[in-house]
């Protein structure tokens, strides 16, 4: 079974639009975190925001937020006041509670291709 | 800022070659690991390493790979015999400790894009 999931293959949005990007996932533990990553087509790996599973506000930072849904299992990034730099992928990715020096691997979704009209 | 860095950013090797892809982690991190990307697709975790060995590994990492920290800053991934499908981008990441409930980001690095022919 997929630990996360995307179902946004590619969204569209207007320049200064807000817009939200679906992800849900799968874990039996207690303790996790979420987290976003943007990756623009130059390719590298930026990270976006963090929200903890004991956190009981939803994370916020700049023009990203997300809406953190613990029962339902999800996680949607809100990006507001959409730029035209923000056409990149972004990808979902999870880390589950580790015990010990385990290494807290990242599990990613497929991700989600935005693509920002002017 | 400090950063991950990797080199080289673009690889070309023939198939049955050895290639050695390199990463030096942010200095204060003591968790290091190598996740790769096969073109159009998701992020998928290779390998987790502290305190000088592996910590976890995926199915992905047979006995083709191997990572070593020869120094305190290199970081490196080894494959030996490669395959066509080992074509991807191979990204370094590192953090200050493994996972949660502490938030600690994983940093990182641009990619190695390695190509094999």
């Amino acid at each position: 079974a997929q630990k996360i999931t995307q179902t946004q293959p590619g969204m569209f949005v207007q320049e200064k639009e807000a817009v939200t990007l679906d992800c849900t996932y799968d874990t039996s533990d207690q303790s996790y975190g979420l987290f976003w990553y943007k990756q623009p087509s130059s390719g590298e790996m930026i990270f976006l925001i963090y929200q903890g599973s004991y956190d009981e506000q939803n994370a916020t930072e700049g023009r990203y937020s997300l809406n953190f849904q613990k029962a339902r299992k999800s996680t949607n990034l809100v990006i507001s006041a959409s730029q035209l730099g923000d056409s990149a992928m972004y990808f979902c990715a999870m880390r589950e509670g580790t015990g010990g020096n385990q290494g807290g691997k990242l599990i990613f979704g497929q991700g989600t291709e935005l693509s920002v009209k002017p | 800022e400090p950063e991950v860095t990797q080199t080289p950013s673009h690889q070309v090797t023939q198939m049955g070659q050895e290639v050695i892809l390199r990463c030096v982690p942010i200095s204060n991190h003591l968790y290091f690991y190598w996740y790769r990307q096969i073109l159009g697709q998701k992020v998928e975790f290779l390998v987790s390493f502290y305190n000088n060995e592996i910590s976890e590994k995926s199915e992905i990492f047979d006995d083709q790979f191997s990572v070593e920290r020869p120094d305190g800053s290199n970081f490196t991934l080894k494959i030996r015999s490669t395959k066509l499908e080992d074509s991807a981008m191979y990204f370094c990441a590192s953090s200050e400790a493994g996972g949660p409930p502490t938030y600690n980001e994983q940093f990182f690095g641009p990619g190695t894009r390695l190509t094999v022919l």
